[in-house]
């Protein structure tokens, strides 16, 4: 298993515009989590999702949305692009529902809005 | 609102010395912390949970509720311990996450 991946490796992006990542978690592996890096600072808490349902929510505008699949790979959409929304984006991902279960990370997205 | 602290940016240690990467948290319900650690070039990994109370690679930390501290210590340190290292804190009952800013140790030869 390669673990957990995510696509787009690099990024960039417009003011203004929106943007999808993705993340593939590990198999057999049925919750995601996304976080938001920025230089200098940890990873924030962004979204949890579980069997498809959103399980947790950080400190993000609605501009910020996610979801999962029936095969619990799951997406990330960024609206209208702030040059703050650059960072890196990690996906997260475990067995079962709840952030203290063991995560395992992606090596996350690079994103750059200009 | 629930907090981490890391007040080290940077932690220069000799090997061979004991390390102690500090960590004080602010929450008003029960803890439950995680130290993570990021190698060079390598994804974020976890490192170690309270709740465990095991040592990972040498490393311990006692989550200290009076205090409000989970300090991560290693009574020697390894050239390969150095990293950065994250203290996290889950807040069960809103399945938030929250990290500090972290701790770049770097041992020394």
């Amino acid at each position: 298993d390669a673990g957990v991946t995510q696509s787009p490796t690099h990024l960039i992006k417009t003011r203004g515009q929106q943007v999808t990542l993705r993340c593939s978690p590990i198999s057999g592996h049925k919750s995601v989590s996304w976080y938001q890096q920025v230089l200098g600072q940890g990873p924030q808490f962004i979204f949890q999702y579980y069997e498809k349902e959103e399980r947790g929510r950080g400190n993000f505008p609605d501009r910020f949305s996610a979801r999962q699949f029936p095969n619990y790979s799951s997406e990330l959409n960024v609206n209208a692009l702030l040059l703050g929304d650059s960072a890196l984006y990690l996906c997260a991902s475990s067995l079962v529902g709840g952030v203290s279960y063991e995560q395992y990370f992606g090596p996350g997205t690079r994103l750059t809005v200009t | 609102a629930q907090r981490v602290t890391q007040p080290e940016k940077l932690l220069s240690v000799f090997k061979g010395a004991p390390v102690e990467l500090k960590c004080n948290y602010s929450y008003s319900g029960s803890p439950e912390l995680f130290w993570y650690v990021q190698y060079s070039r390598q994804r974020l990994q976890l490192l170690l949970r309270h709740i465990s109370r095991e040592s990972i690679k040498g490393f311990t930390a006692d989550l200290n509720k009076g205090e409000t501290s989970f300090h991560l210590k290693k009574p020697f340190a390894q050239e390969e311990d150095s990293a950065m290292y994250y203290c996290a804190l889950y807040s069960g009952g809103y399945q938030k996450v929250t990290f500090g800013t972290g701790t770049k140790l770097q041992v020394i030869p």
